[in-house]
């Protein structure tokens, strides 16, 4: 089925330690986001690419890095995990220029201990 | 910056029910207005959206919102509410000709049988 991938679903990580996590689409889209979402904030773009080769900070970037390796994948990275980084992370895409045919993915619930 | 207003965090009715959320925005310049929805423990869902044209917008499952621009409100209506209507609803925002969206805060919907 089409759509955005995103690997994993959940995990729990200590202070300090880093990992990445892993989006993929398939749909063609030029722009790839990524947003947090916590209780009571909504959510907030940590970072976007708007097509290959170009990543932008969002609002809340401090904490993350990412690479969009492909047009079809867009990672984010936790350096040195901080419990003020525990929420549930969602990827997203859509054609480039809109934000018409946004497609969420099922989001990576991240814990930090 | 844009801003995202959502005036109720929780709303509780009762099946059969008449709902309607408010959202204002805030920014001065063209904008593209949705409505998402999450279901409990689901990724986010569009229910309508506004690019142009009629500012009545009709989505899916009977959802309806209406923009009026000189309040800078995009408030979502349904006339008969239904148990499976339980779920968290976000009022998004873009630029137009941007494809990041800004978020609410979102409101926790509760229809009880």
């Amino acid at each position: 089925n089409a759509g955005v991938t995103q690997t994993p679903k959940f995990q729990v990580l200590k202070t300090g330690q880093s990992m990445t996590l892993q989006c993929a689409q398939d749909m063609n889209h030029n722009s790839m986001y990524w947003y947090r979402q916590d209780p009571g904030m909504g959510l907030r773009l940590i970072y976007y690419s708007a097509s290959e080769g170009t990543t932008d900070k969002g609002e809340v970037p401090n904490g993350y890095n990412v690479s969009r390796l492909n047009k079809r994948e867009f990672s984010l990275r936790l350096e040195s995990a901080a419990p003020s980084q525990t929420s549930v992370y969602f990827c997203a895409s859509s054609e480039s220029g809109t934000a018409y045919g946004y497609t969420f993915g099922s989001g990576t619930r991240l814990t930090v201990v | 910056a844009q801003s995202v207003s959502q005036h109720n965090h929780h709303v509780i009715l009762s099946e059969a029910a008449s709902l309607e959320l408010g959202c204002n925005y805030s920014y001065g310049g063209t904008v593209n207005l949705f409505w998402y929805v999450q279901y409990p423990g689901q990724h986010l869902q569009l229910l309508l959206k506004y690019f142009s044209g009629d500012p009545l917008v009709k989505g899916i499952k009977g959802f309806e919102a209406e923009f009026i621009k000189s309040k800078f409100s995009f408030n979502l209506r349904k006339p008969s509410v239904q148990w499976s209507d339980t779920a968290e609803y976000f009022c998004a925002v873009s630029e137009s000709g941007y494809s990041t969206l800004t978020f609410g805060k979102g409101t926790m919907l509760l229809v009880s049988p």
